[in-house]
């Protein structure tokens, strides 16, 4: 069976820092995305991609760069931490848009 | 106002009990899945559920699209049923999700 591996499991970074986090699967599966996840809360939909080297904006892309260096990773970089922030970032990836999704285990998030 | 709205934000069952989980939408509905997310944890899929009703276990899914909601039936609650159960539409031009906030399930023994 295939997987999907988030990398770091937990960052702590300071404000104003540029923080990558890394998503990676082996499932040859054409889409990905990145979401935000806040306590108590749903998904966000930050960045995804159709393909190699496609991105598209989600619904909170401001503050976040992103990239699909080969079909099977995509990174998501936060390009200014803001103090105080904490969040969970999940990735995800499936066969075709609006296919069956597969969930990475999440990036936890702390900015002091 | 929120896209997807779910009900309820919490519930707490006996072990044995069922649960009903409810996610109502406020636009037209492409497809809509069901997730269950560990305590800390990753999202699982449940159900990719567009219409009609799918079964899965002791799980069943029901979506009426012209109704705009969908449901969550858990019967014989068990105590590794507790999580969070969350709701989303399904954008299948771009394979958006669209999340609700989701219902905290409690399964006591």
């Amino acid at each position: 069976g295939g997987i999907i591996t988030q990398t770091p499991k937990f960052l702590i970074g300071q404000e104003g820092q540029k923080l990558t986090l890394k998503c990676q699967q082996n499932f040859n599966h054409d889409t990905m995305y990145w979401y935000r996840q806040d306590s108590g809360k749903g998904l966000r939909l930050i960045y995804y991609s159709i393909t190699e080297n496609d991105l598209q904006k989600g619904d909170l892309s401001e503050g976040y760069d992103a990239s699909r260096e080969k079909k099977s990773s995509f990174s998501l970089t936060v390009t200014s931490a803001q103090k105080n922030e904490m969040a969970v970032f999940l990735c995800a990836s499936s066969y075709r848009a609006g296919s069956d999704y597969t969930f990475g285990s999440g990036t936890r998030l702390l900015v002091i | 106002g929120q896209q997807v709205q779910q009900s309820p934000a919490s519930l707490v069952l006996q072990e044995g009990e069922n649960a009903e989980l409810q996610c109502n939408f406020s636009t037209s509905l492409n497809s809509m899945q069901w997730f269950y997310q560990r305590p800390g944890g990753s999202l699982v899929s449940l159900f990719y559920n567009p219409s009609g009703t799918k079964h899965s276990g002791r799980l069943t899914s029901t979506t009426v699209i012209k109704e705009r909601r969908s449901s969550l039936h858990i019967s014989s609650s068990q105590t590794t049923d507790s999580g969070t159960y969350l709701c989303a539409l399904v954008n299948t031009n771009t394979g958006k999700l669209t999340f609700g906030d989701g219902t905290v399930l409690t399964v006591k023994p």
